[in-house]
Formats: structure tokens, C-alpha cells, sequence
């Protein structure tokens, strides 16, 4: 099974929404990364969080990592079409200790209607 | 402009003919990595390599082959194709700074491969 799971599989939500994505992981997250996909493109780096608690933010977009629940939640406010695509978060597979080996959710795919 | 390329972009092949997937970047990096991406599967690493002429598996490395002999490149060899092979493919690089990790930095990922085996 995957050691990253994302909720919801897929989201469709009206312009100026806002909305969340989550990312929860079967072992303990020592760091996350945020990716987003153009369908069928390469993937666009949004954040890396490395802290238990740390929160950061982009434009429109926010992302927290929090340890205890081996959780990490990305927050859109007030969505555009713009902000469509695939989001996919990613770990360190080792749980901070294997120096390469990476794993990714199966990603969450977002619509936004005008 | 810093950048990893790929190449081919599409490639329609047949069942058993070798093939080899290129990838390069021009940033220094030392760690590259290779993953394919399948519907509801999400990104899969293939191999990872974290520095000239030293590679390891990911996830799914079965029918893969992979070389680092340069910093810059990191080829991906598909020694005899199968149709379960049919996926995009990315190529992705990142330093590893002071911490020799590659989780530690931002993971630069190519504009990806779409093969199709036949």
C-alpha cells in the first residue's frame, strides 16, 4: 500500500473557493515536499517543510506539516483556474535516514470551474 | 537557463527492443533520480543515484537499468521492453549540500517521457 496517502483523490470546486488537500503518511514525516502537475507535464516545486508545526506560504498557498498526526495539509485560498492541476506530495522514504530513496501520494487532482 | 532535459518526449516501441531514455542536467547535482507515473499510482522511483558511479534501487527498479558516469547524465536502459512498461517517465536532480541528502533540497524534474510498448 502507499506510505503517502492523499484525500481527496480528486476535488472540483467554483472560482474563489477555498479548499484543502491532505497528505498522511504511515511513518513518521521528518520533512514533505508540495508538488503540482500540469496533467500529462512536469512537476512545479511549491514547498518543502522540514519541521514539525512549520507553515509556509505562496501566494495563495499554504502548506503545514504537522508531525504528530504524520500529517501535512496544503490550503488554497480563494482558488483560481489557475490553480488546476495535479498535487502530489512527497517523503523521504527512509523516514529521514535514507539518503535517496523517495516516495510520492498518489496525487490530487484539482478543477476549478470559472 | 538551469534545466533537466529528456529525451525522447514520446516514444511508441515494441515488445523486446532495447531502449535507452536520456536524461541530463546542467545545475552540478549530485543526485539524480528516475520515477514513473501511473494513473492512481502516483510517481514510483525506478533507481536514484546519489553521485557519480553510485546507484540504487527505488521502488519499482524490475526491467530497468540505469548509469551514472557522468555527473550530468543519467541514463535509463530498457533492456527488453513489456507492455506493463507503458507509463510517463520523469527524470528529477538535486543537490545534496552539506547534509548528503537528497531529501534535504528541491528536486528539479524533467518535462517527462511518455512510452508506449507495444
Amino acid at each position: 500500500s502507499q506510505e503517502l496517502e492523499q484525500s481527496p483523490q480528486s476535488l472540483i470546486v467554483q472560482e474563489g473557493k477555498n479548499l484543502t488537500i491532505n497528505c498522511t503518511s504511515s511513518k513518521t514525516l521528518y520533512g514533505l515536499y508540495w508538488y503540482k502537475q500540469k496533467y500529462g507535464e512536469g512537476l512545479i516545486f511549491l514547498m518543502m517543510l522540514q519541521k514539525g508545526g512549520e507553515e509556509k506560504s505562496h501566494e495563495k498557498i499554504t502548506a503545514k506539516l504537522d508531525e504528530k498526526k504524520q500529517q501535512s495539509s496544503l490550503h488554497i485560498t480563494a482558488s483560481q483556474p489557475s490553480h488546476a492541476g495535479i498535487y502530489l506530495c512527497g517523503a523521504d522514504r527512509g523516514g529521514g535516514t535514507s539518503y535517496g530513496k523517495l516516495t510520492f501520494g498518489q496525487g490530487t487532482i484539482l478543477t476549478v470551474h470559472p | 537557463e538551469a534545466q533537466v532535459t529528456q529525451n525522447p518526449r514520446y516514444l511508441i516501441t515494441v515488445t523486446g527492443k532495447k531502449l535507452t531514455v536520456t536524461c541530463s542536467q546542467n545545475m552540478n547535482h549530485e543526485y539524480m533520480s528516475w520515477y514513473r507515473q501511473d494513473p492512481g499510482l502516483g510517481l514510483r522511483q525506478i533507481y536514484y543515484s546519489m553521485n557519480v558511479e553510485v546507484t540504487d534501487k527505488g521502488d519499482v527498479p524490475e526491467g530497468y537499468k540505469v548509469s551514472r558516469k557522468e555527473k550530468r547524465n543519467f541514463p535509463l536502459i530498457l533492456e527488453s521492453p513489456s507492455p506493463n512498461q507503458t507509463s510517463l517517465y520523469f527524470c528529477a536532480s538535486s543537490t545534496t549540500g552539506t547534509s548528503g541528502r537528497a531529501f534535504n533540497n528541491e528536486q528539479f524534474f524533467g518535462p517527462g517521457t511518455r512510452l508506449t510498448v507495444l
